[in-house]
């Protein structure tokens, strides 16, 4: 059964470095997507992108965050500057079309940790 | 403001029935999902609903009222692996899944 994958599966970084979160949609998927799970709290939407382009995003997904598909396969998360508030769970979610009925299908998730 | 509630926690018996509760206001509606989650994993998909009614699948159920902004999920028959977050997401006018901050079912023997 196809899968979202993400690498790497946990991650530390100092405070004020930039990371990079990668992940590899399911290959006839055209929606993706990057929500953020702090522990303990809710998951919570950052982006999605459609065709090369950002379709929505939200508050929390300010200037120091950006998204790219840099190829056919990959799509990545850019955190500058991390900061201490931004050790969470990232996870990767990809779907054939947006809305219902169209599930989204999660990956596994990058831990962040900022030290 | 968009607001989705469910309990926090719930227990219940291996071989029972359980009933998870959602309420919901959000900007638009575009249908409304149930995840799974076990500790540490991703959100797994369980079921969809955008018209009013019961949709069944297998040992999982889920029900919507969209007049009421209400949903449930009814799990029947439980075994010790459905012990795991269920989450309540509903996707808004923008097509954005806004998530409630699920509900930690713990099955007791």
């Amino acid at each position: 059964e196809p899968e979202v994958t993400q690498t790497p599966s946990h991650q530390v970084t100092q405070m004020g470095q930039e990371v990079i979160l990668r992940c590899v949609p399911i290959s006839n998927h055209l929606y993706f997507y990057w929500y953020r799970q702090i522990l303990g709290q809710k998951v919570e939407f950052l982006v999605s992108f459609y065709n090369n382009e950002i379709s929505e995003k939200s508050e929390i997904f300010d200037d120091q965050f950006s998204v790219e598909r840099p190829d056919g396969s990959n799509f990545t998360l850019k955190i500058r500057s991390t900061k201490l508030e931004d050790s969470a769970m990232y996870f990767c979610a990809s779907s054939e079309a947006a809305g219902g009925p169209y599930e989204q299908y999660f990956g596994p998730g990058t831990r962040l940790t900022v030290t | 403001g968009q607001n989705i509630d469910q309990p926090t926690e719930m227990t219940a018996t291996e071989g029972a029935i359980v009933q998870i509760n959602c309420t919901y206001q959000t900007s638009g509606f575009n249908g409304l999902f149930w995840y799974q989650q076990h500790a540490g994993e991703a959100p797994t998909f369980l079921s969809y609903n955008v018209l009013d009614g019961l949709e069944e699948k297998g040992r999982f159920s889920s029900f919507l009222s969209r007049s009421k902004g209400y949903s449930y999920l009814l799990l029947k028959e439980l075994q010790m692996k459905d012990s795991a977050s269920y989450l309540c997401a509903v996707m808004d006018s923008n097509y954005q899944l806004i998530w409630g901050a699920g509900t930690k079912l713990i099955i007791k023997p």
